[in-house]
Parts: C-alpha cells; structure tokens; sequence
C-alpha cells in the first residue's frame, strides 16, 4: 500500500517567516501534486510536479519533487495570512489507479 | 472552462435516511472521483468512475454507492444514515496527460447527520 506522509502536522507561524513542509513516501510517484484547501472548500491545486530533481516556483512557494521522486517539499518564503490553510500533497503512479493522498499539513500565519 | 460544480453545498439529515449528492465535472473530463473528509480521517478515497463505469472502489461499506451518467455528470448515494457519515463529500474531475495524472476538486458537500 502507498503511503504519504506529510509533516508537520500543524504548523503556527508569524507573518514574514519562512517556512517548509515534506511529503515523504518509500513508494516512487510518477508525479506528486500539491494542494492548498480553505475551511469548507474543496482542496485547490497548486502545482505538479513530474520529473525527479524538478523544482517549480509559484509566488513565494517552491516545490521540489525529490531525485528518487518518492518525495516532495513546499518552501514559503515570507509567508502571509492569506496562505494559511491545509496543504496537502497527492502521487499518482503510472496506472489508473487513485491518488494517494497525505493527511495534510494544517498552516496558520499570524499577522 | 467552468470548473467542477457539486450540489446541494449543505445537507442536514436524520440517522436512518438516505441521500444523493450530485457532481459536474469540467467539461471533457470523463474520471470523477469521490472523497470522504473528517479532521481525523483525512481525505479518504470512496470510488472512481470513468466513462460510466466504476474503475476504483476505496473501503467503504456497501452503503455508500455511486453512478455516472453518459454526459459525465455524477451522484454519489449514502443509505441508511449514521451520524460517523458527518463528513464533507468531495468530488474531483480526473485529468490524465502523459505521466501526469490531476484532480480538480469541487467546492464539497458539507453533510451534517444528526
């Protein structure tokens, strides 16, 4: 069975701070997505990831799919309370079968 | 395009009742996927259907099912209600693309078991 794990689990940090969160797997993905889900929305995506070693900047985040492509980060740099929120990471293989999804990393940006 | 539309955004039901929430995925995509979410539980995978046929089941009980008519659309049907069923129901419109493989996300299902 697949598995995702993210860490940390809850993140709580001040505005203008950096920060990182992983997504770790012995599995290898053949691309890995990042979302960022709001209270009461649907989960919203924010990039793909699909070759190994790959990094992809969006704003103040960057994500990198690791070399082995089992793992993943999300860096943001001078964060702000509009990015708080549940961050979550999902692999796909090369099948058709579902994506497996990390229970998430819950960001809270204080002003 | 217009992204992934689901109905009714909130339901309240009774222990014991049934329900049918309803799912549009973007145009052209054929895959919807179904999820279950609770803050403890996480996203949890109930099935996958493409071109009207259940490709994917997650492990859930036979309670909850699901179809997919032949404009894609989707419903998804949870029998005999109980109150661990509180949960958001999302569903997702599959895009596969050469070794990418994304989920679009609809804004959910907020149903409530009382």
């Amino acid at each position: 069975t697949q598995l995702l794990e993210q860490s940390p689990q809850f993140l709580s940090i001040q505005e203008g701070e950096n920060l990182t969160v992983y997504c770790n797997s012995s599995s290898v993905f053949s691309s890995l997505q990042w979302y960022r889900q709001e209270p009461g929305e649907g989960p919203v995506l924010l990039v793909t990831v699909v070759t190994g070693g790959e990094v992809k900047k969006l704003k103040r985040l960057t994500f990198q799919f690791g070399d082995a492509r089992k793992d993943s980060s999300l860096h943001i740099t001078a964060a702000q309370p509009g990015d708080t929120g549940l961050y979550l990471c999902a692999g796909a293989d090369s099948g058709n079968t579902p994506l497996v999804f990390g229970k998430g990393t819950r960001l809270s940006v204080i002003a | 395009k217009a992204g992934v539309t689901q109905t009714p955004r909130y339901l309240i039901k009774t222990r014991g009742q049934q329900v049918t929430l309803s799912c549009s995925p973007i145009s052209g995509h054929r895959s919807v996927s179904w999820y279950q979410q609770t803050p403890g539980q996480g996203l949890q995978f109930l099935f996958e259907y493409f071109s009207e046929t259940q490709r994917n089941k997650g492990n859930f009980p036979g309670r909850f099912s699901g179809r997919q008519f032949s404009n894609s659309r989707s419903e998804m049907n949870v029998s005999t209600l109980e109150l661990g069923d509180s949960a958001l129901y999302l569903c997702a419109s599959r895009e596969t693309s050469g070794f990418t493989d994304t989920q679009y996300f609809g804004p959910g299902t907020r149903l409530t078991v009382l």
